[in-house]
């Protein structure tokens, strides 16, 4: 079985601050990783994933994550946030078979002028 | 190139009616997916299929449907709606081999 935290529900930043969405997970098997993003009344897009290789990944808009073994963590960076970037970012697993995600509760960042 | 499609976007259903959401995906996928978000819950899993013709329970099937007679679409079934179903129920699909999936825009169903 495999889960994931994401320990802030809540973030709230200014516009330009560095930001950092926190997310751990648990697996008892090879972990496959991934972040998506969900805009206001929108579906859930890619942001970045994680499935083999160096462990820092870089996604769009800036975004980047570290994969973390030894802490079983996920973190999703982004050095200067903007308006736009106001969402709710959710951190996903898949392991052993590769068909289905373990989604965390969301995380709602707002970015404030 | 549409993605993924839900139909309706919207809908209100009163206690015990029923009603089908229809997803579509014109990317050749196999694998297709029933989601519901609720606030503060993230997206738990309702029903998959990993091809056409077969089903199967996700993490919470209890009173929903599901049939995938053709590759391209996924319907989702309420027999009977309970204001419990009151949701935004989301539809992804993704190719075999692949970990990445695509996800409709929603669906927002209000059961009073």
């Amino acid at each position: 079985a495999q889960s994931v935290t994401q320990l802030d529900s809540q973030v709230p930043v200014f516009e330009e601050a560095p930001v950092e969405l926190r997310c751990n997970y648990s697996s008892s098997v090879s972990v496959y990783l991934f972040w998506y993003v969900q805009y206001p009344n929108q579906g859930l897009q890619l942001l970045l994933k994680y499935l083999s290789g160096s462990t820092l990944v870089k996604g769009i808009n800036g975004f980047e994550a570290e994969f973390n073994k030894s802490q079983t963590s996920f973190h999703l960076r982004k050095p200067s946030v903007h308006i736009s970037d106001t969402a709710e970012y959710f951190c996903a697993v898949s392991g052993g078979s590769n068909y289905k995600l373990t989604f965390g509760k969301g995380t709602l960042l707002t970015v404030n002028p | 190139n549409a993605g993924v499609t839900q139909t309706p976007k919207f809908r209100v259903l009163k206690t015990g009616q029923s009603m089908t959401l229809l997803c579509a995906q014109d990317m050749n996928h196999e694998y297709m997916y029933w989601y519901r978000q609720d606030p503060g819950m993230g997206l738990r899993l309702i029903h998959y299929s990993v091809g056409e013709g077969t089903t199967a329970k996700g993490e919470v099937p209890d009173g929903y449907n599901v049939s995938r007679l053709k590759k391209q679409n996924f319907l989702l079934g309420l027999e009977s709606a309970a204001p419990s179903q009151t949701s935004v129920y989301f539809c992804a699909s993704k190719q075999g081999g692949n970990y990445e999936q695509y996800f409709g825009p929603g669906t927002r169903l209000t059961v009073t």
